[in-house]
């Protein structure tokens, strides 16, 4: 089974808006990343974040981490049409390496 | 730095040959990642090296495949004999450290088993 789950699969949104997607995990972990992907490229890393921290930022970017809820959620705001593409979440379970999950699918309309 | 160097990007065989596909890590970091995407399975972690040895492969999915790291700036990913179920697009990836930064991945080399 997965250890870092996407939701949604998918999500449509008008340029401007914010987009929020989320991430579930299973077992404790040491950082969560979160990547992109655009179409037929390769990932692009976009922010690690430790379990430690709650709250990191990058530009557009917001991501927080809820480590008792095993949950982490990235926030891309005022979304641009580049924004459109694949976003990975990614955890390494304590000893193991990072495993991701299937992702989300980002549209963002003009 | 040119970052994560992949070869080829395109590759179309036939069921039955051997496929190598190589990469060439961003210099200075010491883990490298393969990595295969398909549509069904998303991606998965097939092997990575630390200081070119070796470290988890249990993601390699069988005998057929094997990767080595002679050096530190260059590792190969071998299939033989392929099938069309290898089909996927395969990405190599390198790190500083694992868990201490993100992973730089390459632009990927798309396989195609016919």
């Amino acid at each position: 089974s997965q250890q870092g789950e996407e939701d949604p699969q998918a999500l449509s949104i008008q340029e401007g808006e914010n987009a929020t997607m989320n991430c579930s995990y299973k077992t404790s972990i040491n950082n969560l990343q979160w990547y992109r992907q655009n179409s037929g490229r390769g990932l692009v890393h976009l922010i690690l974040i430790r379990s430690n921290e709650r709250e990191k930022h990058s530009g557009r970017l917001r991501v927080t981490l809820d480590t008792s809820k095993k949950s982490s959620s990235l926030l891309i705001t005022a979304s641009r049409a580049a924004d459109t593409a694949s976003y990975f979440c990614a955890t390494d379970a304590r000893g193991q390496n990072f495993v991701f999950g299937p992702g989300t699918r980002l549209s963002v309309l003009p | 730095d040119a970052g994560v160097i992949q070869s080829p990007r395109h590759e179309v065989t036939e069921m039955g040959q051997e496929v190598t596909l190589r990469c060439k890590p961003i210099s200075g970091h010491d883990y490298l990642f393969w990595y295969r995407q398909t549509m069904m399975r998303g991606l998965e972690l097939l092997i990575y090296f630390n200081n070119n040895v070796p470290i988890d492969d249990s993601g390699m999915p069988e005998d057929r495949f094997s990767a080595k790291m002679p050096n530190a700036s260059f590792s190969t990913l071998k299939i033989q004999p392929s099938e069309p179920r290898d089909s996927a697009v395969y990405f190599c990836a390198s790190s500083l450290g694992a868990g201490v930064a993100g992973e730089f991945f390459g632009p990927g080399t798309r396989l195609t088993v016919l």
